[in-house]
């Protein structure tokens, strides 16, 4: 079946530091995937999205680009603030050749970021 | 517009007892899904629904049931709560499963 699977956390990073989190999936289809964001308190954000394989997706100045031929889909930001803190979740979701959704979005366990100032 | 609202925010329930987590969207989405929320376990998928008349199963549906009479609503049901069922529940509509899905506040609940 589908996963996905994402770095250990916690993270904890000083302000403007790099941030990578890794996520690597597995999937039977052809999947679409997703980084969602929860801030403290809140539910989840659609952060960004790609559909298709080389696809990159950015937002808030988060990338992460759709590698089909290493199954991954990592999040990067060059220089994380202190409102940055919070969990991150990849996830996808699959469907056939035709297009046809197998009905569900499959979530990473979630990886806490911490940013100091 | 409201989005996806969540009724109530907290709960505490005794084993045994049941109740009605409520979920409620104004954007006319027909995709509608429950999950839950536990440590380093990510969401894993209640139940889903297609449209008005139409649910399925996720991942792990059992002790729960739902029921979509509308397109605005979709309850979520616990029939004999089990401390097991101690968790963050959050609703999520979208036009589409591949379209972005927008999550409710959430619900803790709490079984002793």
């Amino acid at each position: 079946g589908d996963s996905v699977t994402q770095m250990e956390g916690p993270v904890t990073l000083s302000e403007e530091a790099f941030l990578t989190i890794n996520c690597t999936y597995t999937a039977t289809g052809y999947p679409s995937l997703f980084w969602y964001v929860q801030y403290p308190g809140e539910g989840l954000q659609l952060l960004l999205k790609a559909t298709k394989a080389d696809d990159k997706g950015s937002n808030k100045g988060f990338e992460a680009t759709y590698r089909k031929e290493t199954t991954s889909f990592h999040l990067e930001k060059g220089s994380v603030q202190v409102s940055d803190s919070a969990v991150y979740f990849c996830a996808l979701s699959d469907q056939n050749a035709g297009g046809t959704s197998y009905g569900k979005l499959t979530f990473g366990q979630g990886t806490i970021l911490t940013v100091h100032p | 517009n409201a989005g996806v609202t969540q009724t109530p925010k907290f709960q505490v329930l005794k084993t045994g007892q049941s109740m009605t987590l409520q979920c409620a969207q104004d954007m006319n989405h027909e995709y509608m899904s429950w999950y839950r929320q536990d440590p380093g376990m990510g969401l894993r998928l209640i139940h889903y629904s297609v449209g008005a008349g139409i649910t399925d199963q996720g991942e792990v549906p059992n002790g729960y049931n739902v029921s979509r009479s509308t397109t605005e609503d979709f309850p979520l049901r616990l029939l004999s709560a089990a401390p097991s069922q101690t968790s963050v529940y959050f609703c999520a509509s979208s036009y589409s499963l591949h379209r972005e899905q927008y999550f409710g506040p959430g619900t803790r609940l709490t079984v002793t």
